[in-house]
């Protein structure tokens, strides 16, 4: 069964720093997001990205987080100036071309800032 | 977005039918209903979904109410695998629509 790759599986970084956070979506999928959980709360949505461009973002989605599609399988979520805040997991998902599908989620990348 | 509303945590036995509900009194007639679960560790899993009429697929059932105002998840016969968290989801019937998830329901399932 097809399925959605994030990599790293963790990251651990320093406050301030840069990461990238990387997925690589089902093959013949179009639309592409971003959630993220933090430990013990829920699933928040992050951003939605269809045709190269952001769909739709959350409020979480501020300057700090951009989002790009490099290559056409890649998709990639940067957050520039990492805060202790930031610490969470990270889900990639991908979905086809009709609103009648259910997403596939990746495993996730944990981020913890120190 | 409308709201759903489920119980926080449901206990069954192995090898037996599991029941989920899920209210949600303010669906509007573009929204589908959703259900994806969490496992431990992992992240959210599509389980099944629907508009109107009653779905079935490998992994579940889903039960929609005629007035569309609640829903009910099936798991035939509850392994110890399906122990994990069930969310109830409206989606609304446009391409890109986003999920928005609540706190779900924990369902524990004993040996």
């Amino acid at each position: 069964e097809p399925e959605v790759t994030q990599t790293p599986s963790h990251q651990v970084t320093q406050m301030g720093q840069e990461v990238i956070l990387r997925c690589v979506p089902i093959s013949n999928h179009l639309y592409f997001y971003w959630y993220r959980q933090i430990l013990g709360q829920k699933v928040e949505f992050l951003v939605s990205f269809y045709n190269n461009e952001i769909s739709e973002k959350s409020e979480i989605f501020d300057d700090q987080f951009s989002v790009e599609r490099p290559d056409g399988s890649n998709f990639t979520l940067k957050i520039r100036s990492t805060k202790l805040e930031d610490s969470a997991m990270y889900f990639c998902a991908s979905g086809g071309d009709s609103y009648n599908y259910g997403y596939t989620f990746g495993s996730g990348t944990r981020l913890t800032v120190v | 977005d409308a709201k759903t509303t489920q119980p926080n945590s449901m206990e069954s036995n192995e090898e037996e039918p599991v029941h989920l509900p899920c209210n949600h009194s303010t669906i509007s007639g573009t929204d589908y209903i959703h259900w994806y679960r969490q496992l431990p560790s992992q992240g959210p899993e599509y389980v099944i979904h629907g508009l109107t009429s009653n779905v079935n697929n490998r992994m579940a059932s889903l039960a929609i109410a005629e007035d569309r105002k609640s829903s009910t998840l099936i798991l035939h016969r509850a392994t110890l695998r399906d122990a994990a968290v069930y969310y109830c989801i409206l989606r609304k019937r446009e391409q890109n629509s986003k999920l928005t998830f609540g706190k779900g329901i924990t369902l524990s399932v004993r040996p």
